[in-house]
C-alpha cells in the first residue's frame, strides 16, 4: 500500500520568502501525486497533480512541484509567498484501484 | 453550481446519541468519500463509495455506516456517539480517483 510523509508540521516564512513544503511517498511503482491546501474553515482544493510526463508541474496560484523518482519526493515550492497563502497544504498519493492516501498536513504561516 | 455541499455545518452530540451527515453534490460524480479530519492526524478516510448502491470501508469506519441510494447523495450515520468522534468530517466527490472536490465541512463534537 502507499504511504506518504510530510516532514514538516509547520513552517512560518516571510512574505515575500521562498518556499518548499516537502512529500515524500513509498509506493513500487510510480503514483500519481497531488498538493491541496485547505484554507482555515474551508474544505481542501487542488494546488496541482502529477500523473506522468514532464516531472516539473505548474498549479494554480503560483505554485510549482518536481517529482522526482530517485528521491520518491514531490515537494511543492513557489518563490515568493504572499500572505494569502496562509494555510494547511497536504501531499497525497495515489495508486491502483485504492483511494488517495493524504499526509498529515504542513501549517504554513507567513509573516509581514 | 454548489459543488459538494454537507449538512449541517455544526453539531454537538452527547455520547449515545445518533446522527446522519448528509452530503450532496451536483457534479454527476461517480466516487465520494466521507474523511474525519483531527489535529495532527491530517485527513483519515471513514467510508467512499465508487458509484450509486456501492460503499465500502475506509481506514477507519468503525462506529460509522453509510448509504450511497442515490448518486448525488452520501450519507454518514453514527449510530451511537462517542467523544472519540468529535472531529471535522469532510465529504468529497470525484469522476475518477484523484481529483477530488471538496465540502467545508461539519464541525462535530460529541460530550
Amino acid at each position: 500500500a502507499q504511504s506518504v510523509t510530510q516532514p514538516d508540521i509547520h513552517i512560518t516564512v516571510s512574505e515575500g520568502a521562498s518556499l518548499e513544503l516537502r512529500c515524500n511517498y513509498s509506493y513500487g511503482a510510480t503514483p500519481y501525486l497531488f498538493w491541496y491546501v485547505q484554507s482555515p474553515g474551508q474544505g481542501l482544493q487542488l494546488l496541482l497533480k502529477y500523473f506522468s510526463g514532464d516531472t516539473l508541474v505548474q498549479g494554480i496560484k503560483g505554485f510549482e512541484a518536481e517529482f522526482k523518482r530517485s528521491q520518491s519526493s514531490f515537494n511543492l515550492r513557489k518563490p515568493s509567498v504572499h500572505g494569502s497563502d496562509a494555510a494547511e497544504y497536504f501531499c497525497a498519493v495515489g495508486a491502483g484501484n485504492t483511494p488517495l492516501v493524504f499526509g498529515k498536513g504542513t501549517r504554513l504561516s507567513v509573516i509581514a | 453550481n454548489a459543488g459538494v455541499t454537507q449538512t449541517p455545518k455544526f453539531r454537538v452530540l452527547k455520547t449515545g446519541q445518533s446522527m446522519t451527515l448528509l452530503c450532496a453534490q451536483d457534479m454527476n460524480h461517480e466516487y465520494m468519500y466521507w474523511y474525519r479530519q483531527d489535529p495532527g492526524m491530517g485527513l483519515r478516510l471513514i467510508h467512499y463509495s465508487v458509484g450509486e448502491g456501492t460503499t465500502a470501508k475506509g481506514e477507519v469506519p468503525d462506529g460509522y455506516n453509510v448509504s450511497r441510494l442515490k448518486k448525488q447523495n452520501f450519507l454518514l450515520g453514527l449510530e451511537s456517539a462517542a467523544p472519540s468522534q468529535t472531529s471535522v468530517y469532510f465529504c468529497a466527490s470525484s469522476t475518477g480517483q484523484w481529483v477530488l472536490h471538496f465540502g467545508n465541512g461539519t464541525r462535530l463534537t460529541v460530550t
